[in-house]
């Protein structure tokens, strides 16, 4: 199984500073035929089901705010918010659809400070 | 807009089962691949299951083959996971969600989850 590695586990980041979330996958999952990685992000709030932010890595869901943006290929990825807002307070995870069984990381907990 | 709808959550004794059904909506149901995500109280994400539009291909977790089943029906749009013997580590909210992409990678779409809870 493709093993998932959020860093860091918590993270207390200033209203309009940026917030930096980095995910590792064990194995490459870039899928060569089509050149995408298939590695997603979503934001979980509390009592809430996750939002899909980001897939192939770098596409942001329709409707989703441009502070949001993801890149990185292969084994190493960002999620990135330009200016952090008050309402960005969730749980942040990484999901790999290259292979089964899907993975996803541990989660982030992202905090104003 | 994609919509998915989870119902059948219970408490159950150890060793029970349910029966858990998402319906579907704003998309064609019988062209994606659909799968069962779950997250136990205060932890992360887990995959379940995943089954091919057509329902010919089925896959499951290694802690859950063996006791959960996935199906689907196409002509009700609507995606089922049948939990037998249930553990209490079974314990977890459960979610629908549907691939982005029809080849079903991509990110997931995900419903408002079901609680299924196991405790004597």
């Amino acid at each position: 199984d493709i093993v998932m590695t959020q860093s860091p586990d918590s993270l207390a980041v200033s209203l309009g500073e940026r917030a930096t979330i980095n995910c590792k996958s064990s194995q490459s999952v870039l899928y060569s035929s089509n050149n995408k990685n298939y590695l997603a992000w979503y934001q979980q709030k509390p009592g809430q089901p996750p939002k899909l932010l980001i897939y192939w890595a770098s596409t942001r869901e329709s409707g989703v705010p441009d502070r949001f943006s993801g890149s990185g290929s292969g084994t190493d990825f960002t999620l990135t918010i330009s200016s952090l807002q008050a309402e960005d307070v969730a749980v942040y995870y990484c999901h790999q659809s290259y292979t089964t069984p899907s993975t996803f990381g541990q989660g982030t907990k992202l905090e104003i400070k | 807009e994609v919509h998915l709808v989870e119902s059948g959550g219970d408490l159950v004794q150890p060793g029970g089962s349910l029966r858990l059904s998402c319906t579907a909506s704003g998309f064609n149901f019988s062209s994606y691949w659909m799968n069962w995500v779950r997250q136990a109280p205060g932890k992360g994400l887990v995959w379940v299951s995943r089954i091919s539009s057509d329902g010919s291909s089925i896959s499951y977790a290694d802690s859950v083959k063996g006791r959960f089943t996935i199906s689907r029906d196409n002509a009700k749009n609507t995606l089922y996971l049948q939990i037998n013997s249930l553990r209490v580590e079974d314990t977890a909210v459960y979610y629908c969600t549907r691939a982005a992409a029809v080849t079903g990678t991509g990110g997931y779409y995900w419903g408002q989850g079901t609680l299924v809870t196991v405790s004597s």
